[in-house]
């Protein structure tokens, strides 16, 4: 199983930060979809997932903002937050989820930068 | 401030070993599997631990897992220099905030 984000690398002060993170090589159904973000030096973080069912859960901290959505079809899922800030600043992570917790295949991560 | 206790940095010699504590609650670690991640600078996390101490395959036995009451243990025997990196413990929080949590990383040295 492979996973790959793509989506801008620069996101400006209280705009929408989108990414999609594509999947290859294994199915989607029967697991969850997750993403996770890591500020430059610093631990990691969850933002939320997504079952194939199409339920979401998010953390609490970042629920305003976040919407996970899935496309079958596609193989894809993706990642929207709204109302970013320079805190938003981060890589970030896509990720399959087993058994409703542990991440056990992660795509490599990409830079977004929120910045004027 | 982590959900998740981790020591913040640990340090060994090669050929020794080195334990990694992870200390939460019962919301999340006492009544809950936890899984061990390996992260190398500018790469992506790697799973080396899960249901508390389940190795996925290609992962070597000198990395184990354990669990006791709300605190879970990383251990890594015959400490080599390529085992330098960040560690980080994760598990399910199961308090009203329901979600997935992370530990704040610990990063391992080989002297």
């Amino acid at each position: 199983v492979q996973l790959q984000e793509s989506g801008p690398g620069l996101v400006k002060p209280s705009e929408t930060l989108s990414l999609t993170c594509t999947v290859s090589g294994g199915p989607m159904t029967s697991y969850f979809w997750s993403w996770v973000r890591q500020s430059p030096g610093k631990g990691l973080e969850w933002i939320g997932y997504i079952e194939d069912s199409g339920s979401t859960n998010y953390n609490p901290s970042l629920k305003s903002r976040v919407t996970i959505s899935i496309d079958r079809s596609r193989t894809q899922f993706s990642l929207n937050m709204g109302s970013v800030t320079a805190a938003d600043t981060a890589v970030y992570f896509c990720a399959r989820v087993r058994d409703g917790y542990f991440l056990d295949h992660w795509g490599q991560g990409t830079l977004v930068t929120v910045s004027s | 401030q982590s959900v998740l206790t981790q020591p913040p940095s640990v340090s060994a010699s090669p050929g020794q070993k080195v334990t990694i504590s992870c200390s939460g609650s019962s919301s999340t670690v006492g009544n809950n599997h936890v899984s061990w991640y390996q992260q190398f600078p500018g790469t992506a996390p790697k799973l080396l631990i899960f249901d508390n101490y389940k190795r996925p395959s290609g992962i070597p036995d000198r990395f184990s897992g354990s669990k006791s009451g709300t605190t879970a243990t990383l251990g890594i025997t015959g400490l080599q220099t390529a085992d330098e990196a960040d560690y980080y413990c994760e598990t399910w929080d199961s308090s009203l905030s329901a979600g997935l949590v992370f530990g704040g990383g610990t990063k391992l040295t080989v002297l």
